[in-house]
């Protein structure tokens, strides 16, 4: 059956540094692959869309990789900050289905 | 611009008692709908999702279902709910299937 891995439940760092996130999924090939941000009692906001056939996709501070070769997905937070601190949620599109299948998050923490 | 509404933010209801948790959308039309459950520290489960008035799709057997009655109105509910229906309830629309998804604020429910 498909599953998504997030690489640990809870990632602790120093303010200023480069949070790594790792999204590895199995027995899938997903068409695109998105990212979310949790915070503590509210509904995930989306940041980033990555398509199969795309490698990297930017958005200020945010980097996401897609390696379909290593079934892999990498979410990186330049010079994290504080506000960073939240829960991030990868996403993938479920063949021949009109929705999302979810990985369980990982909590990141950053410290001042 | 688009923004989706979900109430109650926290309900606590008896074992036995009926649910109805309502989610409607503003600023767009057809939109896909999703229901979502979150249990602490897992993922997001899927429970229904819709792609028009009427439609339907379930993901889980339970003792809940769903409605759209209207365009951007969707529905959750139970005739009689169980100690395992407690859980953060939330809501979702996207454009379509593989577009982002847009998450209300979720219900906190909780079974006694």
């Amino acid at each position: 059956s498909q599953k998504i891995e997030q690489n640990s439940e809870a990632l602790n760092i120093q303010e200023g540094k480069t949070a790594t996130l790792t999204c590895n999924y199995t027995n899938y090939s997903p068409a695109y692959l998105q990212w979310y941000r949790q915070d503590p009692e509210r509904g995930p906001v989306f940041l980033l869309l990555i398509r199969e056939n795309e490698k990297e996709k930017r958005k200020e501070r945010l980097k996401v990789t897609f390696d379909t070769t290593l079934k892999q997905s990498l979410f990186h937070i330049t010079a994290s900050q504080p506000a960073d601190s939240a829960t991030y949620l990868c996403a993938l599109d479920r063949a021949g289905a009109n929705n999302l299948f979810f990985g369980t998050g990982t909590r990141l923490t950053v410290i001042p | 611009s688009q923004t989706i509404h979900q109430w109650p933010a926290t309900l606590v209801q008896p074992v036995g008692s009926p649910l109805s948790l309502e989610c409607t959308v503003e600023g767009t039309s057809n939109p896909n709908l999703y229901w979502y459950r979150q249990a602490a520290g897992r993922g997001l489960q899927l429970l229904f999702y819709s792609v028009g008035i009427g439609q339907i799709s379930s993901e889980v057997p339970q003792n809940l279902s769903a409605s759209r009655p209207q365009d951007r109105q969707f529905i959750l509910s139970s005739k009689k709910l169980l100690l395992s229906d407690s859980g953060f309830y939330l809501c979702a629309w996207s454009p379509y299937y593989n577009q982002p998804q847009h998450f209300g604020d979720g219900t906190r429910l909780s079974i006694l």
